[in-house]
């Protein structure tokens, strides 16, 4: 059964600090998208990336970067000299091949990350 | 480019009444999703339109819920009669094709008391 774990409920950091979210997923395909969103207080989810399963590059992106490995079925995404600005809740989620015609999402439950002034 | 826009961003009813989400995706989206999160729970797929189509539903709970797309262009989202588990916020997303990512609205928090 597909699943993504995000075992932290939520972290905090002191600004300029580094911090890593961590996403383990479980699928049983090999083709497929992993994805992260980040949800300000606003409350919309914004699009960070998306990789697609055949792509294990790692990609950086200003203080963003994400290590995407299969061997341990991890997606995870890094924070580098964090800002207050940064505080949102996280997602990371997974979808596979459209068996319906539908990209159906699998989300983890959101890690929330608060950055301390 | 407006993004997409949900209606209302906070309602509160009572059990038993009936409430209508909206959402406009962006334009010229054909796809359009209803996702929702109960309290604690994951973000849940409900269901995709593919212009006024309904591709998969298969997430809708029961037939409390009908979704609708007239003319391919905003949607509906009616809970009727509504009960107290069906608290959460209800997200919007809409692509421009059936490949992701989606693009998600703020959401609608509803509360049934």
């Amino acid at each position: 059964a597909q699943k993504v774990t995000q075992a932290q409920t939520e972290i905090s950091v002191v600004e300029k600090e580094d911090v890593t979210l961590d996403c383990v997923y479980e699928t049983r395909d090999t083709t497929y998208y992993l994805f992260w969103y980040k949800q300000p207080p606003s409350g919309e989810l914004v699009f960070l990336i998306r990789r697609n399963s055949f792509d294990e590059q790692n990609e950086i992106s200003g203080r963003y970067s994400w290590n995407f490995q299969k061997s341990t079925s991890s997606f995870n995404f890094t924070i580098t000299a964090s800002q207050v600005v940064d505080s949102a809740v996280y997602f990371c989620a997974l979808s596979e091949p459209p068996y319906s015609g539908t990209y159906k999402y699998i989300f983890g439950t959101g890690t929330r990350l608060k950055v301390l002034a | 480019e407006a993004g997409v826009t949900q209606f209302p961003s906070h309602s509160v009813i009572e059990k038993g009444q009936t409430v209508t989400l909206r959402c406009d995706p962006i334009s010229g989206h054909d796809n359009l999703y209803w996702y929702r999160r109960v309290m604690g729970k994951e973000i849940k797929f409900l269901l995709h339109f593919v212009k006024e189509s309904k591709q998969d539903e298969s997430g809708m709970p029961n037939n409390r819920f009908l979704a609708e797309r007239t003319g391919g262009t905003y949607s509906t989202l009616k809970v009727q009669p509504a009960e107290l588990e069906d608290s959460g916020v209800y997200f919007c997303a809409s692509s421009q094709s059936t490949v992701p990512p989606l693009h998600f609205g703020n959401g609608t928090r509803l509360t049934v008391t």
